[in-house]
């Protein structure tokens, strides 16, 4: 979906380096969310934010770490990458909706920690 | 551990028949929500289902709900080559956090 954008679409680190991941939305969302999908195991839900002060921890944290800088900006980092935070990193939005939750997701970064 | 579990894991199916895809689930839920990828991309939403309602329909798309029996499945009628994709049921839960768990997803292959 273009009107969530994800950046670098695809990068290779080396083990110890910081990373930031960077996602913009245009969809005037308050919700956003990084997931990581490794393969057979679906997603897997990192971090996500209700608004720009609001900010809380999904199932597999640990590692991670996050800033909402603005509505519109979700920002993803992996302060001291290991191997095993090789994965495929998406964002995702979603609009308040009491009901149900229905989430729009960028194009994803392809990430290698060697 | 996941929420949804999709059956089967994969599926190879001729155009023009159609591909059925199950999702069982372990607790309640408030919604159930279908959502494809095609390779290496992002999730696209399809179809979302809630727990009041039995079955929904979207173009080729037919989803059903069994809150009994904690199960959904997406039916794609007349399918095509380029429904190739791998799909997953998301079960949403109502609350201040309207979360969603994915399963791990069924990866359909439509040959021409």
């Amino acid at each position: 979906d273009a009107d969530v954008t994800q950046t670098p679409r695809n990068r290779i680190t080396k083990t110890g380096k910081r990373i930031m991941l960077e996602c913009s939305q245009t969809k005037g969302h308050d919700r956003m969310y990084w997931y990581r999908q490794d393969p057979g195991l679906g997603l897997r839900l990192i971090y996500y934010s209700f608004d720009v002060k609001d900010i809380n921890k999904g199932e597999i944290s640990d590692g991670y770490s996050v800033s909402r800088q603005a509505q519109a900006k979700f920002s993803l980092s992996l302060e001291s990458a290991i191997p095993n935070q090789t994965a495929l990193y998406f964002c995702a939005t979603s609009d308040w909706d009491r009901a149900a939750d229905t989430q729009y997701f960028g194009p994803g970064t392809r990430l290698t920690v060697l | 551990s996941q929420q949804g579990e999709e059956d089967p894991q994969a599926l190879s199916i001729q155009e023009g028949e159609n591909a059925t895809m199950n999702c069982s689930y372990k607790t309640s839920i408030n919604n159930l929500q279908w959502y494809r990828q095609n390779s290496g991309r992002g999730l696209v939403h399809l179809i979302l289902i809630r727990s009041n309602e039995r079955e929904k329909h979207s173009g080729r798309l037919r989803v059903t709900l069994d809150t009994s029996k904690k199960s959904s499945s997406l039916l794609i009628t007349a399918s095509r080559a380029a429904d190739t994709a791998s799909y997953f049921c998301a079960t949403g839960f109502s609350g201040g956090y309207n979360k969603l768990i994915f399963g791990a997803g069924t990866r359909l292959a439509v040959h021409p």
